[in-house]
């Protein structure tokens, strides 16, 4: 069961886009269009931003997409905001049952 | 309004016990998974456990078979974690979502430390 492989940071200026992936196998992201995530501020509860691959919750920006190819996943924020500043994970079904996380990626809006 | 509070947390040492709580409210509870996901003071989100909607099916990440069991009563809008033989590195804030992937609603998270 390893993690979801995300990288540790990722940055954009007020306006921009930036593209978070979460690359993972054939036994989780690959093999499920169960894929999800969450943005995380500092001290606080973890919020779904999208789930299903590309689903989004009642509530959550547009600006907000996701999508997947092969093993890899991807966030994509669009006119970037200051608070989007956030910790951003992926999760997606694995293979016996299991949920996997990824490691995290640091948004910084510059 | 959908609500899910954790409790149960604290301070414990190695090889003790604790069982964590979380009371949901304002959804059909029996209809849903619910989950348990921790962090680690500083670190990423980590699946720990969850359990069907009718409990007839619980999973576990591996770390915590065999130590952990995931509960619920679906009268009491509740769902449990007992938590067995803990070592230092379950110190972590657990957090109890609705959900099994997709998990739309999280509590504040109950934090739990291992320690002598």
């Amino acid at each position: 069961q390893s993690a979801l492989t995300q990288p540790p940071s990722a940055s954009g200026s007020p306006g921009q886009s930036v593209t978070i992936s979460c690359t993972g196998t054939s036994s989780d992201v690959g093999g499920y269009n169960y894929v999800s995530w969450y943005q995380q501020h500092p001290g606080k509860a973890p919020k779904l931003m999208i789930y299903e691959v590309d689903k989004r919750p009642s509530g959550v920006p547009d600006r907000f997409s996701g999508s997947k190819s092969g093993n890899t996943a991807s966030l994509t924020v669009s006119g970037l905001q200051a608070e989007d500043e956030a910790d951003y994970y992926c999760c997606s079904s694995a293979g016996s049952n299991n949920v996997l996380f990824g490691g995290g990626t640091k948004l910084t809006v510059l | 309004e959908v609500q899910v509070v954790e409790s149960g947390g604290g301070l414990v040492q190695p090889g003790g016990s604790l069982r964590l709580s979380c009371a949901a409210s304002g959804f059909t509870f029996s209809s849903y998974w619910m989950s348990w996901v921790r962090q680690a003071p500083g670190k990423g989100l980590e699946w720990a456990a969850n359990i069907k909607p009718d409990g007839s099916e619980k999973y576990y990440v591996d770390s915590v078979k065999g130590r952990f069991t995931i509960s619920r009563d679906n009268a009491k809008n509740s769902v449990n974690l007992q938590m067995n033989s803990l070592r230092a590195e379950d110190t972590a804030v657990y957090y109890c979502a609705r959900g099994r992937v997709g998990m739309g609603y999280w509590g504040q998270g109950t934090l739990v430390t291992v320690s002598s």
